[in-house]
């Protein structure tokens, strides 16, 4: 079992719909808690990073963090067509050593 | 904003040739990283430093070396390319200091070994 699992989709939806992107993981050692957005032919971005479990909000983007269920969630909220990239969980027990999902590949159709 | 530049954004080279990667980063971090992107399996880790001359193996070390003589600068050596090694390598760097401080990217290497 991998110690980090991602749906890769593809995850194909219209514009302007709430979009949930989901990892689950077995290591409850895990407390940092991050998502990388990465367009094609380039390297990825860090787009949201927590620490804890709970909710943390940035602008469409919503992370969701259930350490309980080992349980992590990506929401955005009134999605563009610039959204279409593929988005990475990464998780660890320290910074300095990230375990990342495989990824999910999202399109948003105009 | 961070930036980390990588030498070339694709490579190919022949089975069996010592080719180098090279990173830099212009933000003064302590801790350099490579990894491989592969379909389906994500970012491995394959070696990350945490200061000038220092190294510690990742997950998938074997076939690769690595050299880090100034701090922002982080080599990746592949000592005898073999077809298996065909990949996207990406380069990150982040501060060491504070604990949790995240990790940022180059566009990546898109390396071909014929």
């Amino acid at each position: 079992q991998k110690e980090v699992e991602q749906d890769p989709g593809p995850l194909s939806v219209p514009e302007g719909a709430i979009v949930s992107l989901n990892c689950t993981y077995s290591n409850s050692a895990f407390q940092y808690f991050m998502w990388y957005r990465q367009y094609s032919r380039k390297g990825p971005e860090l787009l949201m990073y927590t620490y804890s479990s709970g909710n943390k909000e940035d602008g469409r983007f919503t992370a969701q963090v259930d350490k309980s269920s080992k349980y992590i969630s990506l929401f955005i909220r009134d999605s563009q067509p610039s959204d279409s990239a593929t988005y990475l969980c990464a998780l660890g027990v320290s910074a300095r050593q990230l375990t990342f999902g495989s990824g999910t590949q999202l399109t948003v159709l105009p | 904003d961070v930036k980390v530049t990588q030498s070339s954004r694709y490579l190919v080279k022949r089975t069996g040739e010592k080719v180098f990667l090279e990173c830099v980063q212009d933000m003064d971090h302590e801790n350099m990283f490579w990894y491989r992107q592969d379909p389906g399996l994500g970012l491995r880790l394959i070696y990350f430093s945490y200061d000038v001359k220092m190294k510690e193996k990742g997950d998938i070390p074997e076939g690769y070396s690595v050299s880090r003589e100034k701090k922002e600068r982080f080599s990746l050596i592949l000592e005898s390319a073999s077809t298996n090694q065909t990949s996207m390598y990406l380069c990150a760097s982040s501060f060491r200091t504070g604990g949790n401080q995240p990790q940022h990217f180059g566009d990546g290497t898109r390396l071909s070994i014929l």
